[in-house]
């Protein structure tokens, strides 16, 4: 069974700073992997998406990689903002995806 | 599209009340999810679907637990009788395929049991 693990739990960065998300898994069996925001009392957004063919996707201040051979993916935010504040959730899979518990953000001004 | 629409928003009923979660997945999805998130487990997939019919509900928790899409626009979530344990955010989620499409969520519903 696929386990997904994010570390840490939560984080606070001043705002500015360049910060990284990490995200590792137990089955490298997987066919894609997304990486999602979601903000309190809200749905989950979609923020990239690494297809099959993919190692590496960029959107804007974000960057996502996967390197399936050691289990594990990073996800990259450039110049942090107050905005960035959220709870970021990896999710992956071979069909369905498996959530991990995710990262809470806090960006302070 | 407006997305992926769920209703209600909110749900507070007693122990042993039927409850139904209705979601309107995005028009043109041939996928439909169900999943369930809990501070101790987290998101979980409970069922989903795939051009109306159901593909797997191994997460299904046990019989008190249904769920239905009578059309590729409809689906329901139904638990009868609810017990507190069900208390939860229930979200809906749909895409146009199962693997290499974005996941598209609903804003979800948030049940209480009393």
């Amino acid at each position: 069974k696929q386990e997904v693990t994010q570390i840490p739990a939560a984080l606070s960065v001043p705002e500015g700073e360049n910060l990284v998300l990490n995200c590792s898994f137990t089955d490298s069996a997987i066919y894609n992997l997304q990486w999602f925001r979601q903000d309190p009392g809200k749905g989950l957004t979609s923020l990239l998406l690494i297809q099959s063919s993919q190692r590496e996707q960029t959107s804007g201040r974000l960057n996502a990689s996967l390197d399936k051979s050691s289990g594990r993916s990073t996800l990259y935010i450039a110049a942090s903002q107050p905005g960035d504040s959220a709870t970021y959730l990896c999710a992956l899979g071979y069909s369905t995806l498996t959530f991990g518990k995710g990262t809470m953000l806090l960006v302070s001004p | 599209d407006a997305g992926v629409i769920q209703s209600p928003r909110h749900e507070v009923t007693e122990m042993g009340q039927e409850v139904t979660l209705r979601c309107k997945p995005i028009s043109g999805h041939d996928y439909l999810f169900w999943y369930r998130q809990t501070m101790m487990r987290g998101l979980e997939l409970l069922i989903y679907f795939n051009n109306n019919v159901p593909i797997d509900d191994s997460g299904m928790p046990e019989d008190r637990f249904s769920a239905k899409m009578p059309n590729a626009s409809f689906s329901t979530l139904k638990i009868q009788p609810s017990e507190p344990r069900d208390s939860a955010v229930y979200f809906c989620a749909s895409s146009l395929r199962l693997v290499d499409e974005k996941l598209f969520f609903g804003s979800g519903t948030q049940l209480s049991v009393l």
